[in-house]
């Protein structure tokens, strides 16, 4: 079964610093979808970034990238030059191909607070 | 912000009623997706809609239903409440059959007494 695993429940950076969030997953399929998801204290799921298992380069977007290490199931976020505003909830996802329904499977979560 | 709104946005209800939510899709979207987030969990997800017909459904009874409607808006259905549904009730739209990235509304805090 597809599962993935947030093995970091917090975490503390200090403002203007990097951070990297940890994501393992497990999956027999040979194509799939990872994402990564904030969720601030409101509630609501914002998309950050996407990499396709086929996607031989890593995706960035802004300060936001991530580290795919096929090999290793790993698919790691890391947030450069940190700001306040980044303090809330991470999620990591996995998007079922096969099927068609575009499920997500989402880790526990990490929270992350920035200090001052 | 997504385009994804969700009403209402708080809830009270108490055990064995029935509860509808409702959710509106970003334009051009054709697939709804809910999702159910207990506290300190991540997302589970319940089924999802795509051009007014189920296109999957997760480990959730009966008594969670749904529909979408032709502008591709969608209604979670949840009858006989009990207090373990107490949760945050997500749903997203994406293109494509969920294919696509899916965004998410901001959601509804359900509590169950």
């Amino acid at each position: 079964a597809q599962k993935i695993t947030q093995t970091q429940p917090g975490m503390f950076v200090q403002e203007k610093e990097a951070v990297t969030l940890d994501c393992t997953y497990d999956t027999s399929d040979q194509s799939y979808g990872l994402f990564w998801y904030k969720q601030p204290s409101s509630g609501e799921m914002i998309f950050l970034i996407y990499q396709g298992s086929y996607d031989e380069q890593n995706a960035t977007e802004g300060r936001y990238s991530l580290n795919f290490q096929k090999a290793r199931k790993s698919a790691n976020l890391v947030i450069s030059a940190s700001q306040l505003g980044d303090s809330a909830m991470y999620f990591c996802a996995m998007r079922e191909v096969p099927g068609n329904t575009g499920k997500l499977i989402f880790g526990q979560g990490t929270t992350l607070q920035v200090k001052p | 912000e997504t385009g994804v709104t969700q009403s209402p946005t708080h809830l009270i209800k108490t055990r064995g009623q029935q509860v509808t939510l409702r959710c509106s899709s970003q334009s051009g979207h054709n697939t709804v997706s809910w999702y159910q987030q207990a506290l300190g969990q991540g997302p589970q997800f319940i089924f999802q809609y795509y051009r007014e017909e189920e296109n999957g459904r997760g480990n959730f009874p009966p008594r969670f239903s749904g529909l979408q409607f032709p502008n591709y808006s969608s209604e979670l259905n949840v009858n006989a409440l009990e207090l373990d549904d107490s949760a945050l009730y997500l749903c997203a739209s994406s293109g494509q059959g969920g294919g696509e990235t899916q965004y998410f509304g901001p959601g509804t805090r359900l509590l169950v007494l």
